[in-house]
């Protein structure tokens, strides 16, 4: 079964820099995709970007970009810019590919962002 | 808009009573899926349907059932609540099972078993 590590519980930015979040994954597959997702203190679950396995080239969504590194089984995500509203709890997920797949998230990495 | 709305951001039940969570998306998506999140543990899927009154287990069914009798409704049910299962349980779909395709949550309903 596919596992997913996020090894930074909370992190911390000051407004206007740029932090990166980690995510690795366990996997035997040669294809997949991969998400992130952001849930404020809101609660709502909301998509923040999306790369598929095969794809060599780096998803970018504005200030959101991930560094994905197949051979590492890595899958970073780069926020740039920092703003109030990027604090967070960020999930990395994973999804094999074929109809009947699910997604796997990771344990979550809480980002606060201070002035 | 996709909305995935969930009955209830807040429930208290006790141990032994059955309790229903419900979901309901408005996007005539085929799939839609029950987490349960919690701490240090993240979202773990308990189950997921593809289609009208289809089910799969996900990765922790034990103590759920589920039911899904139209495709816009789906419901989750605790057949006789314990304390361990005092979480925030949310709601997901999506237009197609696997790829891209993004899911749409609900805003979770935050559980407390007494």
């Amino acid at each position: 079964a596919q596992t997913v590590t996020q090894s930074q519980p909370e992190m911390s930015v000051q407004e206007a820099e740029t932090v990166t979040l980690s995510c690795t994954y366990d996997t035997s597959e040669s294809d997949y995709y991969l998400f992130w997702y952001k849930q404020p203190p809101s609660r709502q679950m909301i998509l923040v970007i999306r790369q598929e396995a095969y794809k060599q080239q780096n998803a970018t969504e504005n200030r959101f970009s991930v560094n994905f590194q197949k051979a590492a089984k890595s899958f970073s995500l780069k926020i740039s810019d920092s703003q109030l509203g990027d604090a967070a709890m960020y999930f990395c997920a994973y999804r094999s590919t074929g109809t009947a797949s699910k997604l796997t998230f990771g344990t979550g990495t809480r980002l606060q962002v201070t002035l | 808009d996709v909305k995935v709305t969930q009955s209830s951001r807040y429930l208290v039940k006790r141990t032994g009573e059955k309790v229903f969570l419900e979901c309901v998306q408005d996007m005539d998506h085929e799939n839609m899926f029950w987490y349960r999140q919690d701490p240090g543990l993240g979202l773990r899927l308990i189950y997921f349907s593809y289609d009208v009154k289809m089910k799969e287990k996900g990765d922790i069914p034990e103590g759920y059932s589920v039911s899904r009798e139209k495709k816009e409704r789906f419901s989750l049910i605790l057949e006789s609540a314990s304390t361990n299962q005092t979480s925030m349980y949310l709601c997901a779909s999506s237009l197609y099972p696997g790829g891209l395709t993004e899911a749409f949550f609900g805003q979770g309903t935050r559980l407390t078993v007494v």
